[in-house]
């Protein structure tokens, strides 16, 4: 079993529609969860952090924390074509401070 | 602003050469790390260092090295590249990861190494 698991997609939603990523982790024990955007070619750029359950908003983007569940999600609201990327979930390994975890990354496409 | 620089964004190397790849941050992170990644794959750590001098296998570390003689530098060493490590390495750093800590990893642009 992976220890970060997305969908690879593709999700492919409207423009001005919710984009909806989901991400479930295994290690109980982790404490902070990250997503990252990647546009094709380029390295990934953090957008959202979140350390406690429930939701954390930042302009179009909330991400929502369920440690009972093991599972992050990221919605962005009013999708726009420039959102159109791969977006990565982040775990910290609780076997050591040093490292984050990755998903394989799920593609999102947003139609025009 | 935070930077990672990787000095060397896209490089062809013939099978059998030694190939460094070198990443400066500036921001006095502790934490240093090398990935690669390729399409379906992911990112794959290959080693990473929590301090000058110190380092430690991630989870493709097979044909490759690093060093880290200053807290800035961390550098990637194929020993003898093969076609196999065709990729993007992406370089990052970070301060050490803690609860609520609001610590995360930043990434360098990327380096498109292609061994022919």
């Amino acid at each position: 079993q992976k220890e970060v698991e997305q969908n690879s997609g593709p999700l492919s939603v409207p423009e001005g529609a919710i984009a909806s990523l989901n991400c479930t982790y295994s290690d109980r024990g982790s404490q902070s969860f990250f997503w990252y955007r990647q546009y094709s070619g380029k390295s990934p750029e953090l957008i959202m952090s979140i350390y406690s359950n429930g939701d954390k908003e930042d302009g179009r983007f909330t991400a929502q924390l369920n440690k009972a569940s093991q599972y992050v999600s990221l919605l962005i609201r009013d999708s726009q074509p420039s959102d159109s990327a791969t977006y990565l979930c982040a775990v910290n390994g609780v076997d050591s401070s040093y490292k984050l975890i990755f998903g394989s990354g799920t593609r999102l496409l947003v139609r025009p | 602003d935070v930077k990672v620089t990787q000095s060397s964004r896209y490089l062809v190397k013939r099978t059998g050469e030694k190939v460094f790849l070198e990443c400066v941050q500036d921001m006095d992170h502790e934490n240093m790390f090398w990935y690669r990644q390729d399409p379906g794959l992911g990112l794959r750590l290959i080693y990473f260092s929590y301090d000058v001098k110190m380092k430690e296998k991630g989870d493709i570390p097979e044909g490759y090295s690093v060093s880290r003689e200053k807290k800035e530098r961390f550098s990637l060493i194929l020993e003898s590249a093969s076609t196999s490590q065709t990729s993007m390495y992406l370089c990052a750093s970070s301060t050490p990861f803690g609860t609520g800590s609001g610590n995360t990893i930043y990434f360098g642009e990327g380096s498109w190494l292609t061994v022919v």
